[in-house]
């Protein structure tokens, strides 16, 4: 196991809802990332924390929000839920400079 | 033109033969290269980090062509627990040392008794 951890596991939304997911990063990781993964497609970059702030973000809209806490833990927010936002969201730790991610298990969301 | 891309597969492999398959990236620049594994259901787990021209890892070598832009995997000895989608990995800008990573769709292999 990597040592990170994510909650809820599993989430059934309604479309136009708002979400919150949680990630608990590698003990001394100080980065955290996160990716949305769709069924059949490999993970898809939203953005990466590094000291509480944004550091990179993929193509995704602003509805798509995220914290990082002193901590290292990090929160993904996602407002205004659409059908496609269905999808395994995936968030990985790592240390600044460092290639090496170590992912959680992943939260399984179904908007309906 | 996706940014990184991988035949979906299934590569379906008698246990002990080798299999081997490809991954094309757009960015002739990128320097580095992973190979993530992911089981079913399961988050990815780095395999392999290629950053010259190859790696190998006991039954696992990866090699990269950079004049024709792609990195190939090769299992030897195909184990029926190498079975698994194997993600091509490259990170988000060529110099990038932060970890932001554009993963392939993924190649699924199947290794049958």
């Amino acid at each position: 196991e990597t040592g990170v951890t994510q909650s809820p596991t599993h989430l059934i939304k309604t479309r136009g809802q708002q979400v919150t997911l949680r990630c608990s990063s590698q003990s001394g990781h100080n980065t955290v990332s996160w990716y949305q993964q769709a069924l059949g497609q490999g993970p898809q970059f939203i953005f990466q924390y590094y000291r509480e702030e944004e550091n990179g973000r993929g193509n995704f809209p602003p509805r798509f929000s995220g914290l990082q806490f002193p901590n290292y833990s990090s929160e993904l927010n996602v407002n205004a839920l659409e059908l496609d936002d269905s999808a395994l969201y995936l968030c990985a730790s790592s240390l600044a400079n460092s290639y090496e991610q170590y992912f959680g298990p992943g939260t399984r969301l179904t908007v309906t | 033109r996706k940014e990184v891309e991988q035949d979906p597969g299934p590569f379906n492999v008698p246990e002990g033969a080798t299999v081997a398959f490809n991954c094309t990236y757009s960015n002739s620049a990128s320097q580095s290269f992973f190979w993530y594994r992911q089981d079913c259901r399961k988050e990815p787990k780095l395999l392999m980090s290629v950053y010259s021209s190859g790696n190998e890892d006991g039954r696992f070598t990866a090699q990269l062509n950079r004049a024709s832009q792609y990195i190939s995997l090769l299992i030897r000895d195909s184990k029926l627990s190498d079975s698994a989608t194997y993600l091509c990995v490259v990170p988000f800008t060529p110099t990038d040392s932060w970890g932001k990573l554009q993963f392939g769709a993924g190649t699924q292999v199947v290794v049958t008794p």
